[in-house]
Formats: structure tokens, C-alpha cells, sequence
């Protein structure tokens, strides 16, 4: 069964570069959420959306925006990174038109590392 | 606001015996979802299963079992004659679903729990 894509896996950033983190959902799915993991913390939301609109904020800093995309891919962008950035960087997919969660999955993870 | 608590940091046992593992949440809403998810050392975030607060009986799958207490507001995980494969970080996870028209609220993680499968 088809997952959910992040892209790229790994991804190494200086101090003040930006970065993109790509996400592609199981098809068919409607919401994208993305998470930042700390080394050694539980996953923080940090923003959702459904139907390509914004559904929920988290704990997402200003330096950072979403989008999702017709096709319902979505991205995150990064920017004036900072050292406190490296992270785990997870999407998740799930189904929702009244079903709260239906098939939430979370993707493999992009990990950054800001040096 | 929605809290979840996993008191329990890390539990080490020996392969074969059986584990269950806290979960305690604390929510305002009448209607959310709780979830575990397993995360082995390659970090990957694993579902295990997705409950909803109207449905209160007790899930079995192989040797997994969830307890769900709407009383105690606890959702216990207990894995059965563990094994070393069951090693990793467990997230209990909640969702309230305050929205309306689509759209679901970001999930509530507690801290984890460390399993240490000994053989």
C-alpha cells in the first residue's frame, strides 16, 4: 500500500540558510499535519491543513510557512535557520470528512541537521 | 487544553513477558481520539491504533491489547510474551475534534515510553 512520501530524507543546513521539506500523502487522503521532533522528544504539531486550506497551528515559529498544493502535496519552508532547527521533521496524511484521524500516517521523517 | 501522560520513561524486561504500558490524558472534549504509535531506533512513527471516546471496548491484535477507561481516563497498551523486536520509544497520542466542516486538530503526544526487550 502506498505511504507517505517525504522528501528529501536527509538534509544538512547552515545557520540563516533556508530549506524545503516536500511531503506527498497517501492518495486520497485530504489533511496534512506536520511535526518537529526534538532529539530524545515527543513529535510537536506544527501546523494542518485540509482541502489545501490551513486547518490548525501548533508550535510553529514565524520563520516557518506551509502550503499544500492542488495535487495535496504540501511543503514546508524554513528560514534564518537555526542551530535549535535540527530536528525530525515528520508529515502525516489522514482522512477526515467527519472522521476525525481515519488512516492517520505519518511518513518515514526528513532529519535536518543545522550546522 | 489536552494533555497526555506517559509516566512511566523507560520499562526494560525480559523477552517473553508481558508489558503494559501507561496512558493517562486529560481532555475538556466529549468527543477526541487517542492513538498509539511505536517508534523503533531507525525513528520511523509506526501506527498501532486509533480509538474514538464512544467506543470503550477493549482492542485485541496478536499479542497486543489496548484497555480504554473513559472512568480513569487511561488507555493502557499491553504487549503479551514481549519480544526483543518490541524494542522502542511507544507514543500515546490524543486529538480532540473541535473542528467543523473538515479538518482535523494536530495530535497530543506524551513524552514516550522506552521498551527495553531483553533476551
Amino acid at each position: 500500500a502506498a505511504g507517505v512520501i517525504q522528501s528529501p530524507r536527509h538534509l544538512i543546513k547552515e545557520k540563516r540558510e533556508t530549506a524545503t521539506l516536500k511531503c506527498y500523502p497517501i492518495p486520497r487522503h485530504d489533511t496534512v499535519y506536520w511535526y518537529q521532533q526534538g532529539p530524545g522528544q515527543d513529535p510537536q504539531f506544527l501546523i494542518s491543513f485540509y482541502e489545501k486550506m490551513q486547518s490548525d497551528k501548533g508550535s510553529i515559529p514565524d520563520r516557518f510557512s506551509a502550503q499544500q498544493f492542488s495535487d495535496y502535496h504540501s511543503e514546508l519552508n524554513m528560514s534564518s535557520l537555526e542551530l535549535g532547527d535540527s530536528a525530525l521533521y515528520f508529515c502525516a496524511s489522514s482522512l477526515e470528512h467527519g472522521q476525525v484521524g481515519y488512516g492517520y500516517t505519518f511518513g518515514s521523517g526528513t532529519r535536518l541537521t543545522v550546522v | 487544553a489536552q494533555k497526555v501522560t506517559q509516566a512511566q520513561t523507560e520499562i526494560s524486561v525480559v523477552e517473553k513477558e508481558d508489558v503494559t504500558l501507561d496512558c493517562v490524558y486529560e481532555t475538556r472534549d466529549t468527543t477526541y481520539y487517542l492513538f498509539w504509535y511505536k517508534q523503533p531506533p531507525s525513528g520511523e512513527l509506526v501506527f498501532l491504533i486509533r480509538r474514538n471516546s464512544f467506543d470503550e471496548q477493549n482492542e485485541i491484535s496478536g499479542r497486543y491489547s489496548w484497555n480504554f477507561q473513559k472512568s480513569t481516563s487511561s488507555f493502557n497498551f499491553t504487549i503479551t510474551a514481549s519480544q526483543v523486536v518490541d524494542s522502542a520509544v511507544y507514543f500515546c497520542a490524543l486529538s480532540e475534534a473541535t473542528y467543523s466542516g473538515g479538518g482535523a486538530d494536530g495530535l497530543t503526544f506524551g513524552k514516550g515510553t522506552h521498551l527495553i526487550i531483553q533476551p
